[in-house]
């Protein structure tokens, strides 16, 4: 069992490049998540999506758009890299559960690391 | 604004020795209260979630606390092992799932 997969682990770009972080969830699991995590800051939120089919802000969306391709797969683009947005990123999922979405764990890929040169 | 605080930052410790990691908090409306360990170039994974109504949840070597009047939470780890060494972070809950608040971790160093 897989969980969240994220690709690539690494990137470099250069200023004002694009590229598409993707991100996939085995566990079928509705609601998915994007965050990014700086030094000696917590995770931030940029979005996120409730279930299939929609998607939202979270704390820190600028410089980002996000797809929900499936119930599966959640991609997070820059589409013009900015120096301020080398950090790590982290996919995550979750399950709404008989408790409702507030009382389920998120799991977490392993991240991919950007560096924006 | 809605802020978690952790302490200390750091703490090393000798393997077998028992730990003590604290959370403060003040978010607004509180839903639950997790604690994630997060291994160096990995994600976080959960260890525990509480409710506004759960004291104590443990999980294995793990026994978070939770005081909801104090605002208050701890994470007390038992023997500890070479393989605690990790981040530890605080996380609070406050209305769904979506709206969750992250502390900053306290790092954890368990030596030999």
């Amino acid at each position: 069992n897989a969980g969240v997969t994220q690709t690539p682990k690494f990137q470099v770009l250069k200023t004002g490049q694009s590229m598409t972080l993707q991100c996939a969830q085995d566990m079928n699991h509705n609601s998915m998540y994007w965050y990014r995590q700086d030094p000696g800051m917590g995770l931030r939120l940029i979005y996120y999506s409730a279930s299939e089919g929609t998607t939202d802000k979270g704390e820190v969306p600028n410089g980002y758009n996000v797809s929900r391709l499936n119930k599966r797969e959640f991609s997070l683009r820059l589409e013009s890299a900015a120096p301020s947005q080398t950090s790590v990123y982290f996919c995550a999922s979750s399950s709404p559960g008989t408790g409702g979405y507030s009382n389920q764990p998120q799991h977490f890929g392993d991240g991919t690391r950007l560096s924006i040169l | 604004k809605n802020q978690v605080e952790q302490s200390p930052q750091s703490l090393i410790i000798l393997e077998g020795k028992n730990c003590t990691l604290q959370c403060n908090y003040t978010v607004s409306p509180f839903s639950n209260l997790r604690w994630y360990k997060q291994d160096t170039g990995r994600g976080p994974v959960s260890l525990t979630i509480m409710t506004f109504s759960e004291n104590t949840k443990s999980n294995g070597r793990y026994t978070a606390t939770l005081d909801a009047d104090t605002k208050q939470s701890s994470l007390h780890i038992t023997a500890s092992q070479l393989s605690d060494s990790a981040s530890y972070i605080c996380v609070v809950g406050g209305g769904s799932n979506y709206k969750l608040t992250f502390g900053k971790g306290t790092l954890l160093t368990v030596n030999p």
